[in-house]
């Protein structure tokens, strides 16, 4: 079963309207959350590192200011599209890594990801 | 430099036969771990395989194998006896051990499994 839980999986609205995303991790406290962007037949590319209880560390070229990242809890992270505008449309996908057990071998685990529409 | 490079942006294989996903990396990080993952239209990646640095033996998981050449920097990614549910794409993807959670992920390859 998942892991790693995203909410919601789509969204669509006006532009000009902030639009929050939701990643939990469900059976493990995840410190470190990552938060990723990806466009059509293109590769994943990372936003932001989300730190649990600390600012969250950005990408160069990510404006902060536009995607508000919120770690408030071991198991939730929030990304928040503010003022989304039709080039902010896209696919948002979250992952993060389950800190028990042998370091070096654990893979990422992703959520369903979040395809965002802004008119 | 590009931490991890497919060069086949799209592949092609007949239902049943086997088919070689390419992956090479780049890194100084003595200990790193190799990741494939398939993300299909509906956009979920799928965690498939992990090959170690360290590992003598090269990884296998059910009808996926990888095929790690590690003086070559390749970890190739080996679907045996393709089914039609195999078409998706394809991510590998690297971690160094040393800096951090951070993954790197290639471009990624499409894989179309013709019947």
């Amino acid at each position: 079963g998942a892991v790693v839980s995203q909410h919601p999986s789509w969204v669509i609205c006006k532009s000009g309207t902030s639009v929050k995303i939701e990643c939990r991790s469900l059976d493990f406290q995840a410190t470190t959350m990552f938060w990723y962007r990806q466009f059509p037949k293109q590769s994943l590319m990372l936003m932001a590192t989300s730190n649990e209880g600390s600012k969250a560390t950005y990408e160069q070229g990510v404006e902060k200011d536009k995607f508000l990242i919120n770690h408030a809890s071991l198991t939730l992270s929030t990304l928040t599209v503010t003022s989304a505008h039709p080039e902010d449309s896209s696919f948002y996908i979250c992952s993060a890594t389950d800190p028990r057990g042998s370091y070096s071998n654990q893979p990422q685990h992703f959520g369903d990801g979040t395809r965002l529409s802004i008119l | 430099a590009q931490k991890i490079t497919q060069t086949q942006p799209g592949m092609f294989v007949q239902e049943k036969e086997a088919v070689t996903l390419d992956c090479t990396y780049d890194t100084s990080d003595p200990s790193y771990g190799l990741f494939w993952y398939k993300q299909p239209s509906s956009g979920e990646m799928i965690f498939l395989i992990y090959q170690g640095s360290y590992d003598q033996q090269n990884a296998t998981e059910g009808r996926y194998s990888l095929n790690f050449q590690k003086a070559r920097k390749s970890a190739n990614l080996v679907i045996s006896a393709s089914q039609l549910g195999d078409s998706a794409m394809y991510f590998c993807a690297m971690r160094e051990d040393f800096t951090g959670n951070q993954f790197y992920f290639g471009t990624g390859t499409s894989l179309t499994v013709i019947p």
